[in-house]
């Protein structure tokens, strides 16, 4: 799977929006965008994917650049619950095991 | 169906020991999936399954991890003579894999602890 760039940690005061970049530069065609976070003492959790439009879920929104490059995932409004690890992953969807590579992922801290 | 149950949550064995892990994943999820996390770091793959069968092994998963899922259900991940190095927080994950891939459902992990 392709290698995604994100930086190591962010800030957000609550009730802000919150916008998480994402590069990936070698993006293939067949590459998905997956975006899970990690809780304290949780395992990952879903959050969104998408192809090639933008997506929008009861938790985030998912924007991705015209070249697919790039992705940023949306909080529309952080709550202290947001605070977590996300990552963002490629999976190609020819990959028959569906196995999601994670990185390091970007800690959201959110302050009251 | 109240997700992926991971038991037990925390073992602390001694080095030299052996132990293991139980998955349950959701019922209807045909695929399994275990997972290994270190402090700080993103999951590293392990291994896989989809129903009983084992389809893939990371280079990860050495001689001393075995992981079994009879009947295409519950999984085990049994690692023999534990060393410090296996500390970590082991994951099981599961997904429905029929046409398009929704992701996967983690479970809270079982954090290993050899001391």
């Amino acid at each position: 799977d392709a290698k995604t760039t994100q930086p190591n940690s962010m800030e957000s005061n609550e009730e802000e929006p919150v916008h998480l970049p994402c590069n990936h530069s070698t993006i293939s065609g067949t590459d998905y965008i997956h975006w899970y976070r990690q809780l304290p003492s949780q395992g990952p959790e879903y959050v969104i994917h998408g192809l090639t439009s933008n997506v929008n879920n009861r938790m985030a929104s998912l924007a991705i650049a015209e070249d697919r490059k790039s992705s940023t995932l949306i909080l529309h409004r952080a709550t202290l619950r947001d605070a977590a690890v996300y990552y963002c992953i490629l999976r190609d969807s020819d990959n028959a095991g569906n196995m999601l590579t994670f990185g390091g992922g970007t800690r959201l801290m959110v302050k009251p | 169906d109240t997700g992926v149950s991971q038991n037990p949550r925390h073992k602390i064995t001694k080095r030299g020991q052996n132990v293991t892990f139980r998955c349950d994943p959701i019922s209807e999820h045909n695929r399994l999936y275990w997972y290994r996390q270190t402090l700080g770091q993103g999951p590293e793959f392990l291994t896989y399954f989809q129903n009983e069968a084992q389809l893939e092994k990371s280079r990860l998963l050495s001689d001393r991890f075995s992981a079994e899922r009879p009947k295409g259900s519950f999984s085990t991940l049994e690692i023999q003579r534990t060393e410090q190095g296996d500390s970590a927080m082991y994951l099981c994950a599961s997904s429905l894999v029929q046409g398009i891939f929704s992701g996967y459902t983690f479970g809270s992990g079982t954090r290993l602890t050899v001391v």
